[in-house]
């Protein structure tokens, strides 16, 4: 089955800070989405981004279909921001091990 | 209303105990899913319904049993569970079973403890 790599696997911001989450996936896709997931458990959807740019607030996200990989850009964390992210390929219902953020004040 | 709802949103049962999670969304999607997810691991398939039909069972032990009685309702019953099922349930839907381009949403999870 397709492979859905994230990195970095945690990340430690202070409040203010931009960064970069990444996804690599091992073949062809035509649905990816972006996912934060709460302290809660609860999977809030960012982006369902299967190629191009998009931008929300502060996040967007880019996705190259052709080199197999999708980053997530979040601009001027902060302490909400902190949970963890994922990616995953929604049509094979296949996750990464998602990123843990940690935006400290 | 881009809502799935999920109930209960805490459970705790013994191990001879049956129980049952639901899972409810009115967005008109035709594909609800289950997926469990352990303590800092991602979410992990466990059944696909379409159109009502269970189109995927990813070898989940029959102690699980998917029950979708309408277009909008998908129940998790629950038997005989063993202390590993401890986890979070999580239901999603999406608009259009098969499609390649589905965008899925997710309910807020049922955090389950098997005694």
């Amino acid at each position: 089955g397709i492979q859905v790599e994230q990195s970095p696997p945690d990340l430690i911001l202070q409040e203010g800070a931009n960064s970069t989450l990444r996804c690599n996936f091992s073949d062809s896709v035509n649905n990816l989405q972006w996912f934060h997931q709460n302290p809660w458990g609860q999977l809030i959807n960012l982006f369902y981004i299967p190629s191009g740019t998009k931008q929300n607030g502060r996040l967007s996200a880019t996705t190259v279909a052709t080199e197999r990989y999708s980053l997530l850009y979040i601009s001027s964390s902060q302490t909400t921001d902190s949970g963890v992210y994922f990616c995953a390929v929604t049509g094979k219902s296949t996750f990464g091990d998602g990123t843990t953020l940690t935006v400290k004040p | 209303d881009t809502e799935v709802t999920q109930t209960p949103k805490h459970l705790v049962m013994g191990m001879t105990n049956k129980k049952s999670l639901k899972c409810e969304q009115h967005m008109g999607h035709r594909a609800m899913y289950w997926y469990k997810q352990k303590a800092k691991k991602p979410p992990e398939l466990m059944f696909v319904y379409s159109y009502e039909k269970l189109s995927i069972n990813e070898s989940v032990p029959s102690r699980f049993s998917p029950e979708c009685p309408n277009s909008s309702l998908l129940n998790l019953h629950l038997h005989a569970l063993q202390p590993e099922d401890s986890a979070l349930y999580l239901c999603a839907s999406s608009p259009i079973p098969g499609v390649l381009t589905d965008t899925q949403y997710f309910g807020p999870g049922t955090r389950l403890t098997v005694l």
